[in-house]
């Protein structure tokens, strides 16, 4: 069985640009997540999609936005990019909402902002 | 705000030792609690949970120790190898935090020194 799919895997960008992850969640898993990753602030929430919904979003800049597909496949895109979004952008999917148990991280895409 | 303390930041132990790694938590409302183990250039891994209304949780060499009125919790490994050598986050999730949000420590890197 597949796990959850994140591309591309490394990006380099530069300030001031835009940058559109991607994120394929486990087969029949509706609900997908997404955390950033950075030395000094750790793993932070960002959103969570369900059923093409935003039903969650963390504490983050309106530069930072996604959405959710038909077939719960996710983008998140984050624009003008800074310095400060050098990170781990990690993508997690369920079945549902609040699915303790079948939640599941993919390998990430690491962003760096030059 | 919702907060969860972990400590230490890393650990050094010989294989065959037990390393502790402990974790506050402030959010009364939590009511899961899971342990995530990352190795480089992957995603989290779930690695055990536990919710509140047990005091212990064993699985394999793998236990964790639940003290609620205390809030706090912490990830025994037992009989640790080289193979443990990774980062681990403790996390934290319940009603209180809206739809399904892990909040996260910031992670311990274990080193099992053989």
């Amino acid at each position: 069985k597949a796990g959850v799919t994140q591309t591309p895997r490394y990006l380099i960008k530069t300030r001031g640009q835009q940058v559109t992850l991607s994120c394929s969640p486990i087969s029949g898993h509706r609900s997908v997540s997404w955390y950033q990753q950075t030395p000094g602030q750790g793993l932070q929430f960002l959103f969570e999609y369900f059923s093409e919904t935003q039903r969650n979003k963390g504490n983050f800049p309106g530069r930072f936005s996604g959405r959710q597909f038909s077939n719960s496949r996710s983008e998140m895109n984050v624009s003008t990019l800074e310095l400060g979004d050098s990170a781990l952008y990690l993508c997690a999917s369920s079945f549902q909402p609040r699915d303790n148990y079948g939640y599941t991280f993919g390998s990430g895409t690491r962003l760096t902002v030059v | 705000q919702q907060q969860v303390k972990q400590s230490p930041q890393s650990l050094i132990v010989q294989k065959g030792g037990i390393p502790i790694i402990n974790c506050a938590y402030e959010n009364t409302a939590f009511d899961y609690f899971p342990w995530y183990q990352q190795f480089p250039g992957k995603g989290p891994a779930l690695l055990i949970a536990i919710r509140p209304d047990v005091s212990e949780k064993k699985e394999g060499r793998f236990t964790i120790s639940f003290n609620k009125s205390a809030k706090q919790f912490s990830l025994h490994i037992m009989d640790s190898q080289p193979g443990d050598s990774a980062t681990y986050f403790c996390a934290a999730s319940g009603r209180g935090a809206g739809s399904y949000q892990l909040t996260f420590g910031k992670g311990t890197k274990l080193s099992v020194i053989p």
